[in-house]
């Protein structure tokens, strides 16, 4: 069984632009989590999306978003982009939402530079 | 202060030694308690994941949890080289968020 793929691997982008980030699940898992981590803070969590609706939020400004789809393939967009932005973003997929799942298995995930 | 923390390392020990992994926490409400390991380039795979206080054994690796405490702990008995990795905790509230520690670096040396 496939694992989690994101992409792209490796992003670069000026201050000010905007980025989309692509999560394609495990196939059957419906839940996808979105962290950013970096070596200062470590794994932080954005969002938790669950049959294409938003079920759970972390403390991150409105320039991050996301959605997802039918079939729980999912996309992260951050706009304005800042320095702080540069991190390793993660996707993880769980079969179901994470108040009823511990599992969650990552992906590799997107590093992103703001230059 | 940050809901869990962790001591970020680097922890370098020979091969064959007990390595000791901790976290503490702030929230007495987090019920769920993660261990992940993280080799550079990837992402964090799940080693293991206790409910509330105890201990849970898995191969090389115990996994302990002290609520009264606010600490959790990863043992690995027997360390190889190929256990050389980011470490990170993890826990989990009554409204589903994970929260996770900043992650410890450990080198394992042949």
């Amino acid at each position: 069984k496939a694992g989690v793929t994101q992409t792209p691997r490796y992003l670069i982008k000026t201050r000010g632009q905007q980025v989309t980030l692509s999560c394609s699940p495990i196939s059957g898992h419906r839940s996808v989590s979105w962290y950013q981590q970096t070596p200062g803070q470590g794994l932080q969590f954005l969002f938790e999306y669950f049959s294409e609706t938003q079920r759970n939020k972390g403390n991150f400004p409105g320039r991050f978003s996301g959605r997802q789809f039918s079939n729980s393939r999912s996309e992260m967009n951050v706009s304005t982009l800042e320095l702080g932005d540069s991190a390793l973003y993660l996707c993880a997929s769980s079969l179901g939402l994470t108040a009823d799942y511990n599992e969650q298995f990552f992906g590799p995930g997107t590093r992103l530079t703001v230059l | 202060q940050k809901e869990v923390e962790q001591d970020p390392g680097p922890l370098s020990v020979p091969e064959g030694a007990i390595v000791s992994l901790n976290c503490t926490y702030s929230n007495s409400a987090f019920q769920y308690f993660m261990w992940y390991r993280q080799y550079s380039r990837k992402g964090p795979e799940l080693l293991m994941y206790t409910y509330s206080s105890g201990n849970k054994e898995d191969g090389r690796f115990t996994a302990q949890v002290d609520k009264s405490s606010k600490y959790i702990s990863l043992f690995i008995r027997d360390s190889q080289p190929s256990d050389s990795a980011t470490y990170l905790c993890a826990m989990k509230n009554n409204f589903n968020k994970f929260y996770f520690g900043s992650g410890t670096k450990l080198n394992v040396k042949p």
